[in-house]
């Protein structure tokens, strides 16, 4: 499986202003997956970024809130903007990591950006 | 609307007792379900993917089961290590190509 790194590791931010997140994966990848994991809550896709093309984004998000890049096949970042403490999550990305026997990719997860907003 | 909801919330067991975990899953046409263990502070790591029913996966002292309406994560014997949150995920053809609903996941505390 891919290594992912994640920056920063956590964070702790101001109402008010925005924080970009890079994923960075040691091997080239066609699918980034953007996901929030609220304090108690399960993981909630937020995005699926393609290089090359705009990315995909889930019911309840938007690109404005929540801009993404993904210049080439192993980088990609997330942008959490204008921030309020309902943002405080942990952001997680993964990437496809191949199939094994099946007709669809295991997913596997860096380790994480944890964000408090105060 | 695909739908997974796992059991216990929390379960703690003593070192050396077995037990399972479960995952209820509802979702057209399943195309895999996937197992997770994360430890706190970090991602979820890996454990198993599942295609179809009566497929079965072991990895040392997990072993994943899975029939048309539920998974189960049996451990056998666990050790204090094997604590850590256990999530389950699918992957429905009604979902899109890649979107994975998770649980909210077991919280496992295995003492010594």
């Amino acid at each position: 499986s891919a290594v992912i790194s994640q920056k920063p590791s956590r964070d702790i931010c101001q109402r008010g202003t925005s924080l970009t997140i890079q994923c960075q994966v040691d091997s080239q990848v066609t699918m980034m997956f953007w996901y929030r994991q609220q304090p108690g809550q399960s993981l909630t896709l937020i995005a699926t970024a393609n290089q090359g093309s705009e990315a995909t984004y889930e019911s309840g998000f938007v690109i404005d809130k929540f801009p993404i890049s993904r210049p080439n096949l192993t980088f990609s970042t997330l942008t959490v903007s204008n921030m309020s403490p309902e943002d405080s999550s942990i952001y997680l990305c993964s990437v496809e990591g191949g199939r094994a026997g099946g007709n669809t990719d295991t997913q596997y997860f860096g380790p994480g950006t944890r964000l408090t907003v105060l | 609307e695909d739908q997974v909801t796992q059991s216990p919330e929390a379960l703690r067991l003593q070192e050396g007792e077995s037990s399972s975990l479960n995952c209820s899953y509802t979702v057209s046409g399943l195309r895999g379900l996937f197992w997770y263990r994360q430890d706190p502070g970090k991602g979820p790591e890996f454990l198993f993917t599942l295609y179809s029913a009566g497929e079965e996966k072991e990895k040392e002292r997990l072993k994943a089961t899975l029939t048309k309406k539920e998974s189960f994560l049996h451990i056998t014997a666990p050790k204090p290590e094997d604590s850590a949150t256990y999530l389950c995920a699918v992957q429905g053809s009604s979902s899109g190509t890649y979107k994975y609903i998770f649980g909210t996941g077991t919280r496992l505390k295995v003492l010594a």
